[in-house]
């Protein structure tokens, strides 16, 4: 099945500094790739999302890239604020079998 | 928690004994997904369902099962619970299917 790792496991920035989280995944075959926030003790909620025939989406100050031949895709997130403290969950899908990455707990400094 | 509620919010029970916990939707969605979630492991599908009576193993199904007799209704039982299971279990509804998973609250479960 599906394998997808996530790095780092924890970041740490400075409020407006950006961040970058990185997943791979192992199926050729998975095309659909979301990235979950998670804030502490509440849902896992979907934030940017992104299909194998699309290199880059954005939303404001996320987006999202797609290296399909490597098989890898990052969250970018710029001008970080307080508020985007949460962890942060890559996934790959295909059909219903959706892999989630283990977790990135960003922390952004005032 | 509009769409998706999950009962219990919370339960602690003892090894051996059976668990039944409850996923409710008003979406009138057709796919509903039960996920664990541990530290490490991101989350993981346990099982999941594509309609009345229709159910899918996941990623890690043992030692559980799941029933669903109305649209709006998926349980997950485990039948004889081990101290492994101890764990938050996320209820999930989506649309397109498999794709933009809507979490419930989430129940938290401690097999003592």
């Amino acid at each position: 099945g599906e394998n997808v790792e996530q790095h780092p496991s924890t970041l740490s920035v400075q409020e407006g500094d950006s961040a970058v989280i990185k997943c791979t995944y192992s199926d050729s075959a998975s095309n659909y790739f979301p990235w979950y926030k998670q804030e502490l003790g509440k849902r896992p909620q979907l934030i940017i999302d992104i299909r194998s025939n699309v290199g880059e989406k954005k939303d404001q100050r996320i987006a999202v890239t797609l290296n399909k031949t490597a098989k890898h895709f990052s969250l970018h997130i710029t001008e970080t604020q307080p508020e985007d403290s949460a962890v942060y969950f890559c996934a790959a899908s295909m059909s219903n079998d959706m892999r989630f990455g283990a977790g990135t707990r960003l922390t952004v400094k005032p | 928690d509009a769409g998706i509620t999950q009962s219990p919010r919370h339960k602690v029970t003892e090894t051996g004994t059976p668990v039944t916990l409850r996923c409710h939707q008003t979406e009138n969605h057709r796919y509903m997904y039960w996920y664990r979630q541990d530290p490490g492991h991101g989350l993981r599908l346990i099982h999941y369902s594509y309609g009345v009576k229709d159910t899918d193993k996941g990623e890690v199904s043992d030692g559980y099962s799941v029933s669903r007799s109305k649209t709006e209704d998926f349980l997950l039982t485990l039948e004889s619970a081990t101290s492994s299971q101890t764990s938050v279990y996320f209820c999930a509804i989506s649309e397109p299917p498999g794709e933009k998973l809507f979490f419930g609250s989430g129940t938290q479960l401690s097999v003592l």
